[in-house]
């Protein structure tokens, strides 16, 4: 069974920190997502990766970086944390089948 | 401009009732899939879909791909069905996926 593992479950951080979410899966997928949760809005994709040191841009990059080094792994930076941030995160990967989720970081800028 | 629209935003029924939640969608597809969310856990992966109906336990999820719409039906729903579903396309072209907003289902005993 595919595991999709988020190293935080919940995480408060300041405006202006750099924040780290990270995001490892165990199936050899090659796409991997990162998506933000906010209440009315469903799920908005701010990046995407379809292979290693490849990535893209989804709907709502700004203020978000991403790196993935390795094929497993999948991080998504907070250059400099802003309120506005402070939402659910939700990592995903698939191999043009299903999708497969993490189970979030609900993170929140003060 | 929302490429997936689905209906109802939210649902309650009583245990044992029939429901039916509806996806609307504007692209051409490759796929779609229905998602289950329960309340502060992640999201599991119900059924993937291109054509015709598929069917697992008490869900059924049909699709119509001409009229590009799809329906998720519980029967003999439970209190343990009170989640949110989410309907997702996967575009012909594109690695990205497009999601419904989400029907929040509240089943009461």
């Amino acid at each position: 069974d595919v595991k999709v593992t988020q190293s935080s479950r919940y995480l408060v951080k300041r405006t202006g920190e750099k924040v780290f979410l990270e995001c490892v899966q165990d199936m050899d997928h090659e796409n991997m997502f990162w998506y933000r949760q906010d209440p009315g809005l469903g799920l908005r994709l701010i990046y995407f990766s379809y292979d290693v040191k490849m990535k893209e841009k989804g709907d709502i990059p700004e203020g978000y970086s991403v790196s993935r080094e390795k094929k497993e792994r999948f991080s998504l930076i907070l250059e400099s944390a802003s309120t506005n941030q402070t939402s659910m995160y939700l990592c995903a990967s698939s191999l043009g089948g299903p999708l497969h989720f993490g189970n979030g970081t609900r993170l929140t800028v003060t | 401009k929302n490429e997936v629209e689905q209906s109802p935003q939210n649902l309650t029924a009583q245990e044992g009732e029939f429901i039916t939640i509806n996806c609307s969608y504007s692209v051409g597809i490759s796929a779609l899939h229905w998602l289950q969310q329960h309340p502060g856990g992640g999201i599991v992966s119900l059924f993937m879909l291109s054509s015709g109906k598929k069917k697992h336990g008490r869900l059924i999820a049909t699709i119509n791909i001409q009229e590009k719409h799809s329906s998720l039906h519980i029967t003999a729903s439970h209190p343990r069905d009170s989640a949110v579903y989410i309907c997702a396309v996967r575009p012909y072209t594109g690695n990205q996926f497009y999601f419904g907003t989400g029907t929040s289902l509240t089943v009461i005993p």
